[in-house]
């Protein structure tokens, strides 16, 4: 069964500190790795990954992926408060057109 | 752009009561998804559509049946609802063979 597993499940900052959260998967031949951001509502995309070793960056936020290795880190320096959210990865099995979603990591930023 | 909008935002239903969640999309994509979202438990797949005119199970089908209605519509309905559905709903789009997804802003539902 595909699995997905985020670490930490929760995590409390103060602003300007920098945090890795982890995502590690148990799919074999996958297509794409991708992170998302949920805030209030609906999640909201960040990132696709689909080499090994290329970094993604936007902003402060950057994520890279180990195909090898089986994970993912989604890195945020200097964090805001606008930054509290749900970080949801998920992953695309081969047989495609479906993602399989871990439980994502609550972050919160305190001023 | 409306994007995907979910119909409605809110509902309480009393146990054993039906009734059907509303998505459509403006993006003219390929696929749609029905998630349901737990504390705990991130998003759980409850059914798919890779395109119009098909439907597969995801994760969690049991208790729900969807209708793909055209491309943009993809509906959800609970028979007979029990409180182990209390949940809050979510469906998605995507291109076809593009994976990010676009997401509703959800539906809160309630069982009691």
């Amino acid at each position: 069964e595909d699995k997905v597993v985020q670490s930490p499940l929760s995590l409390v900052v103060h602003e300007g500190d920098t945090v890795t959260l982890n995502c590690s998967y148990e799919v074999t031949n996958f297509r794409s790795l991708l992170w998302y951001k949920q805030e209030k509502k609906a999640p909201t995309f960040l990132f696709m990954l689909t080499s090994s070793g290329i970094e993604k960056k936007s902003g402060r936020l950057s994520s890279i992926l180990d195909k090898k290795e089986l994970f993912s880190i989604l890195n945020i320096t200097a964090t805001q408060t606008g930054d509290s959210a749900i970080y949801l990865c998920a992953v695309e099995p081969p047989r495609g057109n479906k993602l399989v979603f871990g439980a994502g990591t609550i972050l919160r930023v305190k001023s | 752009n409306a994007g995907v909008t979910q119909t409605p935002k809110f509902q309480v239903l009393k146990t054993g009561q039906s009734m059907t969640l509303q998505c459509a999309q403006d993006m003219n994509h390929n696929s749609m998804y029905w998630y349901r979202q737990d504390p705990g438990m991130g998003l759980r797949l409850i059914y798919y559509s890779a395109s119009e005119g098909t439907t597969d199970k995801g994760e969690v089908p049991n208790g729900y049946n969807v209708s793909r209605l055209n491309k943009r519509e993809f509906s959800l309905r609970l028979e007979s609802a029990a409180p182990s559905q209390t949940s809050v709903y979510f469906c998605a789009s995507s291109d076809q063979g593009y994976y990010e997804q676009y997401f509703g802003p959800g539906t809160r539902l309630t069982v009691t």
